[in-house]
């Protein structure tokens, strides 16, 4: 089945480690997106890619950092830059295109502690 | 301003009601607009897409005002399983991406 992977599903970190989140997926699309979602607020942009070995910062891109190597593949690393990790990150996917929707992954929920 | 505003609700109706979830959004320049939904701890999934003509799938119908920048989404006959929270997008083009962005979401209690 085509579709979007993120692991872990849950992931405990200690202060001032690096960790990363893995985000794969088959569908094909060129666009490729991560988001943080904290109680109470609405899904933020952190990185984005269009294409392989291209990607932009999004709105809150401090203490984050990505890589595009894969058309599949997205990872995003949590650094210890990142004064307030502990969230639920999500990886989206979707067609290069206007009008065009995101698929997402399942999240990954990082604590801090 | 927000980009994306809607009620946080939650809105709590009995099972067999209709209910109504308004977002409006700020940058005119907006292309295209969706509603997903979230069930509680889970990721976010297409509900519909909202066209300009207005649009219904089911129980849902989709509005869209493009002058006073409104979208709107009506439930009929509510289902238990129609309660989650639900999350009004809009996207447009920040240099050649086409960028989503959320609001926080209107939370549905239905209740027998």
């Amino acid at each position: 089945d085509g579709g979007i992977t993120q692991s872990p599903k849950y992931l405990f970190r200690k202060e001032g480690q690096n960790v990363t989140l893995s985000c794969e997926q088959n569908l094909n699309h060129d666009a490729m997106y991560w988001y943080r979602q904290d109680p109470g607020q609405g899904l933020r942009l952190i990185y984005y890619s269009q294409i392989v070995n291209d990607f932009q910062k999004g709105d809150i891109a401090e203490g984050y950092s990505v890589s595009r190597e894969k058309k599949e593949s997205f990872p995003l690393t949590v650094t210890s830059a990142q004064k307030n990790p502990t969230a639920f990150y999500l990886c989206a996917s979707s067609i290069r295109g206007a009008g065009t929707e995101a698929f997402f992954g399942q999240g990954t929920r990082l604590t801090v502690v | 301003r927000k980009e994306v505003e809607q009620d946080p609700g939650p809105f709590n109706v009995p099972e067999g009601a209709t209910v109504a979830f308004n977002c409006t959004y700020s940058n005119s320049a907006s292309q295209s607009f969706f509603w997903y939904r979230q069930d509680c701890r889970k990721e976010p999934k297409l509900l519909m897409s909202v066209y300009s003509s207005g649009n219904e799938d089911g129980r849902f119908t989709a509005q869209l005002n493009r002058a006073s920048q409104y979208i709107s989404l009506l439930i009929r006959d509510s289902k238990l399983s129609d309660s989650a929270t639900y999350l009004c997008v809009v996207s447009f083009r920040v240099t050649g991406f086409q960028k989503l962005v959320f609001g926080t979401g209107t939370r549905l209690l239905v209740s027998p």
